[in-house]
């Protein structure tokens, strides 16, 4: 079974740093672009990051580039999001997905995973 | 700056069918910008729809089909059922790295 599963979030200072996890399972992880999606309470979906198969190529929302950065390890089967300078407008779930290419920038999106809360409060 | 638009709310009977559509403030959706469909029930994670203008998702029933009409990328979904009751957001790959969603438009099956 294609399973995606974040872990990593909890309560954070603003102006401090979170690492979100992001395992991938059933399916061979260094064939697929990944991305890091949002969701702040009660609000729509937000589209934070992507990645290549090969790392090579990421992209990143206006509202956190120079703050996140993706990365992933392959022989690991796993996604990463390093989140800097944080804010409270970036509490949210974030979600884990899989592309629906080798490359996060084709094609569209797949499997997501069920999420890992972030709160930054002081 | 361009934004993509979805109408908020949308409803249908059991059994029937509704379209919902994504478009942009200006200009025209193409398969280029791969309109990506999905659906959210409250409390739960999004599950893909349709990506790549018309291609399912696997495990998607064929009640749902996704197209492009006229200027916009639309999702058809036929058949209602009361568990189609859900939140659906559309996005685009808008190039160089940045995909954008819509605000989400809630469906309600009465």
């Amino acid at each position: 079974e294609v399973q995606v599963v974040e872990s990593g979030g909890g309560l954070a200072q603003p102006g401090s740093s979170l690492r979100l996890s992001c395992e991938g399972t059933g399916f061979s992880f260094n064939e697929y672009g990944m991305h890091w999606v949002r969701q702040r309470p009660g609000k729509g979906l937000e589209w934070v990051s992507g990645i290549h198969w090969d790392s090579t190529n990421r992209g990143y929302a206006d509202s956190v580039k120079g703050r996140f950065t993706t990365s992933r390890d392959n022989a690991k089967n796993s996604l990463y999001l390093q989140m800097d300078s944080l804010r409270p407008e970036d509490t949210a779930f974030y979600y884990c997905v899989r592309g629906s290419s080798a490359y996060f920038s084709m094609f569209g999106f797949d499997k997501w995973g069920r999420g890992t809360l972030v709160t930054v409060s002081s | 700056q361009t934004v993509v638009t979805q109408e908020p709310s949308f409803s249908v009977s059991p059994g029937g069918t509704v379209t919902l559509t994504c478009g942009f403030t200006s200009g025209s959706v193409s398969t280029t910008y791969y309109p990506t469909w999905f659906q959210q029930t409250p409390g739960q994670a999004p599950r893909t729809l349709i990506y790549n203008t018309n291609v399912r998702s696997s495990g998607i029933p064929d009640r749902f089909s996704g197209s492009i009409l006229g200027t916009k990328a639309a999702l058809t979904i036929t058949g209602a059922q009361a568990d189609d009751e859900s939140d659906y957001y559309c996005v685009f790959y808008m190039g160089s790295g940045l995909w954008l969603f819509g605000g989400g438009a809630k469906l309600t099956v009465l």
